[in-house]
């Protein structure tokens, strides 16, 4: 298996602009989380589904956020309007049923907005 | 809410030596603690787990603590290794949700 893919790698945006990361979890892991990771606040749980279902969003930051799934095999975090305070690297990560704690993470996209 | 912290931000250790990187949790509910490692530029990897009801658990080359009484954590790694340089994460699980400490950074000295 490929692991956890994610994409952009990066990405600039200029303050105001719509931006969708994407993430493509590995093929039968039933739990996909969404992080974001910065110096100042560490690494945080944005949101998870299971199942292809939000049980948890919680920790999205404010409505600019949301995340779908609409598919197992796809999820995307959109950031409308993008501030710069939400420039950050934001993981997903997928796990398996039996063993959520066991969580594989994609390679992450540095996000930037200017 | 819940927190996790770690004792010492960086730790440099001599290849060969044996590491152990500390852990504090708050959370009495979590149900299980894990260990990530972090390279740069890469998303964490898991190293090993332990439930709750446990006390220690060894992986290859790893040994995970668990200390409910303190609630301490802590990860050894045996003749720690150039490749073993990377930022390790406690994490504590509640429900599915995950919290992560702030890191250590483990410097290995060939």
């Amino acid at each position: 298996d490929a692991g956890v893919i994610q994409s952009p790698r990066h990405e600039v945006t200029e303050m105001g602009q719509e931006v969708t990361l994407r993430c493509k979890p590995i093929s039968g892991h039933d739990y996909l989380f969404w992080y974001r990771q910065t110096m100042m606040r560490g690494l945080e749980l944005l949101i998870y589904f299971n199942n292809n279902v939000p049980i948890d969003d919680s920790g999205m930051p404010e409505d600019r956020f949301s995340a779908k799934m609409p598919n197992a095999s796809f999820s995307t975090l959109k950031i409308q309007p993008s501030e710069p305070r939400d420039s950050a690297v934001y993981f997903c990560a997928s796990s398996p049923r039996d063993r959520s704690y066991e969580q594989y993470f994609g390679p992450g996209t540095r996000l930037t907005v200017t | 809410g819940e927190s996790v912290g770690l004792h010492l931000p960086t730790l440099s250790v001599q290849e060969g030596d044996n590491s152990i990187i500390n852990c504090a949790y708050s959370n009495s509910a979590s149900d299980y603690f894990i260990w990530y490692k972090q390279e740069s530029g890469k998303g964490p990897q898991f190293i090993i787990d332990i439930r709750s009801n446990m006390d220690k658990r060894q992986g290859q080359r790893v040994t995970v603590l668990l200390n409910k009484t303190v609630k301490h954590l802590s990860l050894q790694i045996a003749a720690t290794q150039p490749g073993d340089s990377a930022v390790y994460f406690c994490a504590e699980k509640d429900f599915n949700k995950f919290y992560f400490g702030s890191g250590t950074k483990l410097n290995v000295k060939p």
